[in-house]
């Protein structure tokens, strides 16, 4: 099983920061990761699939990146309905997993 | 528009059994496969498996597969999880998502709590 470790856990910032997400994987995935937002009572919103790329409807501000192991959610400038917990995804292979997630704050 | 909507929130006893439904509107409705996460309170999530709503193929999560069943009946356009054996640590919010490997679209979720 590909195990996925976010960091930091916790991501204190104010809006207009830049927020970077980290998301490793136990082995390498190619680029099958996907990153979603989850607001408190809401199910998960896909944001990045396959890496990078944006899926329909999602803001510029948000942007990914990395291959193999190693992956970063970006956030530009941060908005106030940014603020929420973050979850990345791996589909290379069975089963699918999900990393323990990263808390983003308001400082 | 796309729309996943999953039936109402379920009170089981420990041992007994729940099935949730997800009923799909707004696309084409075997294109897609159908997975299951589920979410106990305060944790991450947790993928529990997939359907292919084309041809009722399936893909279980090893520490589940001996007590879940996802079934699909075409007709009606709804997927369903049936939990069998169920205990306390099976209380969690349970959606539905489409897709098999990216989940675009995400039903509202269903709480099932366990509880004697």
């Amino acid at each position: 099983e590909v195990v996925l470790t976010q960091s930091p856990a916790t991501l204190s910032l104010s809006p207009g920061e830049r927020a970077t997400l980290s998301c490793r994987a136990s082995q390498s995935i190619s680029n099958y990761l996907a990153w979603y937002q989850q607001k408190l009572g809401q199910a998960p919103r896909l944001l990045i699939y396959d890496a990078s790329n944006r899926a329909t409807g999602i803001p510029a501000r948000f942007s990914g990146s990395g291959s193999g192991t190693d992956f970063t959610l970006t956030i530009s400038s941060l908005e106030p309905e940014d603020f929420a917990v973050y979850y990345c995804q791996q589909r290379n292979n069975w089963p699918i997993t999900f990393g323990q997630g990263t808390r983003l704050e308001i400082k | 528009q796309v729309q996943l909507v999953q039936s109402g929130a379920e009170v089981k006893k420990p041992g007994a059994s729940v099935k949730v439904s997800c009923k799909a509107s707004g696309y084409t409705f075997s294109s897609f496969g159908i997975s299951w996460v589920r979410q106990a309170p305060g944790q991450g999530l947790e993928w529990m498996g997939w359907i292919s709503v084309y041809d009722g193929n399936t893909h279980y999560a090893q520490r589940l597969q001996d007590r879940v069943t996802m079934t699909t009946d075409t007709s009606t356009r709804t997927t369903y999880m049936e939990l069998r054996s169920l205990r306390f640590d099976d209380t969690a919010v349970y959606y539905c998502a489409r897709g098999g490997w990216r989940f675009d679209y995400w039903g509202q979720g269903t709480l099932v709590t366990v509880s004697s």
